[in-house]
């Protein structure tokens, strides 16, 4: 089982129109949670850490249920730069070591 | 501005060849690590390091080594390359500690044939 499992979509999304999506992770012990973008043929580049109150930043907004183990990023008002890879990172250790989710695909269309 | 380097974008290697990745750093990180990703499967990590001199071993080390003699240095080493390590190679660095990003050089795309 991977220890952090996202839908690898590819989600659609009208122009202007909001996309949202998932990922959870199997260890209750990790300590922090983040949301990297990366786009075609590209390296993966941090997009948002994850906060446990949740947080925004512009059109983003991450939140994270620890009790159910998951991750949530939401992007309201889609722009076509905003076509990508997204990949849920969680770290689980005090040395920095990160575990990727194999990303979710979003194509956003005019 | 942040920046890691990786010695070559592209590279085509014969089986059984001796492969020499190289990263380097300009952000005095204490963390490097090397990472492989293939579709379907997302980034695994091979191998990383806290300090110089310093390795441990990720989740797929097997027919992989390392070198970090120098702090902004760090080498991944193919012994004897095979067709089924034919991948995207990406090196990244942070500092030490956990919760800190992680910036990643562009990418060796290796094709063993």
């Amino acid at each position: 089982r991977k220890e952090v499992e996202q839908d690898p979509g590819p989600f659609n999304v009208p122009e202007g129109a909001t996309v949202a999506f998932n990922c959870t992770y199997s260890n209750s012990a990790s300590q922090s949670f983040f949301w990297y973008r990366q786009d075609c043929r590209k390296e993966p580049k941090l997009l948002m850490s994850v906060y446990s109150s949740g947080n925004e930043d512009g059109r983003f907004t991450a939140q994270l249920n620890r009790a159910s183990q998951y991750i949530s990023l939401l992007i309201r008002d889609s722009k076509l730069s905003d076509s990508a890879t997204y990949l849920c990172v969680v770290n689980e250790d005090s040395w920095g070591k990160l575990q990727f989710g194999a990303g979710t695909q979003v194509v956003v269309t005019p | 501005d942040v920046k890691v380097t990786q010695s070559s974008r592209y590279l085509v290697k014969r089986t059984g060849e001796k492969v020499f990745l190289e990263c380097v750093q300009d952000m005095d990180h204490e963390n490097m690590f090397w990472y492989r990703q293939d579709p379907g499967l997302g980034l695994r990590l091979i191998y990383f390091s806290y300090d110089v001199k310093m390795k441990e071993k990720g989740d797929i080390p097997e027919g992989y080594s390392v070198s970090r003699e120098k702090k902004e240095r760090f080498s991944l080493i193919l012994e004897s390359a095979s067709t089924n390590q034919t991948s995207m190679y990406l090196c990244a660095s942070s500092y030490s500690g956990g919760g800190n990003e992680q910036f990643f050089g562009p990418g060796t795309r290796l094709t063993v044939l």
